[in-house]
């Protein structure tokens, strides 16, 4: 099952905008992480951000969360073409042992 | 460069024969090994977790029998599908963990996954 639901499921959007998606869990997670994954390719690694942490910058990317409301947010700025991709929230459930994923987002960014 | 390798990335096989997959951890022993589900446009769904030298765990609802996953050593785990049917037709990942990787923090690497056609 999915532990995280992520939305919106598509964005589309032109080259130099920023692209926000957003991830709400239903159960108390570890140290979420955001991945990246190409159309039939594995899983980049993003970004983690802890569960004691509030904001995680990489890059292009900043990361929110809010332990509170079970979310986190992915900012992409300055998108550009390449960064067309699906993109997954995951984290650690189970007792720590096992890690789950979000539905995803798959972000289209045209020229 | 890679640090975990999947192979084979594409198989076809016919409806009713069995297909291995594995899964290598190249530069770091893997005490822990997750094997993924992906449909098309879909999110992964774990199927199993593997450790070195015991059975795996399976998901709900993830036919053991059909899915055998085998963790023999510390770099190698293979998931073999049995009497697959077109309706296994699917995107495989595998992952692999450090002996200290998981809650703590640590990330987690990635197989390029398999592309798996039942014919």
């Amino acid at each position: 099952s999915q532990q995280g639901e992520e939305d919106p499921q598509a964005l589309s959007i032109q080259e130099g905008e920023n692209a926000t998606m957003n991830c709400s869990y239903k159960t108390s997670i570890n140290n979420l992480q955001w991945y990246r994954q190409n159309s039939g390719r594995g899983l980049v690694h993003l970004i983690l951000i802890r569960s004691n942490e509030r904001e995680k910058h990489s890059g292009r990317l900043r990361v929110t969360l809010d332990t509170s409301k079970k979310s986190s947010s992915l900012l992409i700025t300055a998108s550009r073409a390449a960064d067309t991709a699906s993109y997954f929230c995951a984290g650690f459930t189970g007792g720590g042992n096992k890690l789950t994923f979000g539905t995803g987002t798959q972000l289209k960014v045209e020229l | 460069g890679a640090v975990v390798s999947q192979h084979p990335s594409r198989v076809i096989c016919k409806s009713g024969t069995s297909v291995k997959i594995e899964c290598r951890s190249l530069d770091f022993q893997a005490t822990t090994m997750f094997w993924y589900r992906q449909f098309p446009k879909q999110s992964l769904m774990l199927m199993a977790t593997s450790n070195e030298g015991s059975k795996a765990t399976y998901e709900q609802g993830v036919e053991k029998d059909k899915f055998l996953i085998n963790h023999a050593s510390l770099t190698l785990s293979t998931l073999t599908v049995t009497s697959a049917h077109p309706e296994d037709s699917s995107f495989y990942i595998c992952s692999a963990s450090f002996k200290q990787g998981l809650a703590s923090g640590n990330t987690i690497y990635f197989g390029e996954g398999s592309w798996l056609t039942v014919v």
